[in-house]
């Protein structure tokens, strides 16, 4: 069946350094690729998304490219804030949403 | 235009209780989707709902949970005779049509549930 896998947290790093949080994932057919994130005590925000194969999604300067000869959609910024400090959850979708296990990161001014 | 909207955002029952979650999906939108998210755990599919019908139930634990989309009013997740494994973070979300490819699914804030 369809899965995601996610690097684990937690990640901490210090303020303007470069992020990276790795995502894999196994599925039959062309899944639409998102990132979610999640701030403490509140719900689920969509953070960017791709569609098919070679698109990148971005906001917020979070970058995340949809690669299928390596099924990957790996989260990337430049330049992290403390503000960026939450859990972050890659997941694909086929109709219902599957998840990876969540990436915590926490940015130290 | 609202976002999806849950309540209560905190429930606090006993064992044995029944605890019933509610969740007001965005204007427009016709599809619901009930998702729960363990402590240190992520999230996890329960059930896929459009208006009073279920399409998909197949993450949904066989007894004491049931869910419903009512052609009027909000979708109701129902939790009979709790016990403290059901103590989790239930989120809504919904989409204007079938959740294809193309389509994204917006969150609710979330009920938090605790059986003491």
């Amino acid at each position: 069946g369809n899965s995601v896998t996610q690097m684990e947290g937690p990640v901490t790093l210090s303020e303007e350094a470069f992020l990276t949080i790795n995502c894999t994932y196994t599925a039959t057919g062309y899944p639409s690729l998102f990132w979610y994130v999640q701030y403490p005590g509140e719900g689920l925000q969509l953070l960017l998304k791709a569609t098919k194969a070679d698109d990148k999604g971005s906001n917020k300067g979070f970058e995340a490219t949809y690669r299928k000869e390596t099924t990957s959609f790996h989260l990337e910024k430049g330049s992290v804030q403390v503000s960026d400090s939450a859990v972050y959850f890659c997941a694909l979708t086929g109709g219902k949403l599957i998840f990876g296990q969540g990436t915590e990161l926490s940015v130290k001014p | 235009n609202a976002g999806v909207m849950q309540n209560p955002r905190h429930l606090v029952r006993r064992r044995g209780q029944e605890a019933r979650l509610r969740c007001s999906p965005m204007k427009g939108h016709s599809h619901v989707y009930w998702y729960r998210q363990l402590p240190e755990e992520g999230l996890k599919f329960m059930v896929y709902l459009q208006k009073e019908n279920i399409i998909d139930e197949s993450g949904m634990p066989k007894e004491r949970f049931s869910a419903e989309f009512p052609k009027e009013g909000p979708s109701i997740l129902r939790i009979q005779q709790v016990v403290r494994g059901d103590s989790a973070a239930y989120f809504c979300a919904s989409s204007p049509r079938a959740s294809d490819d193309t389509d994204t699914q917006y969150f609710g804030p979330g009920t938090r549930l605790t059986v003491l």
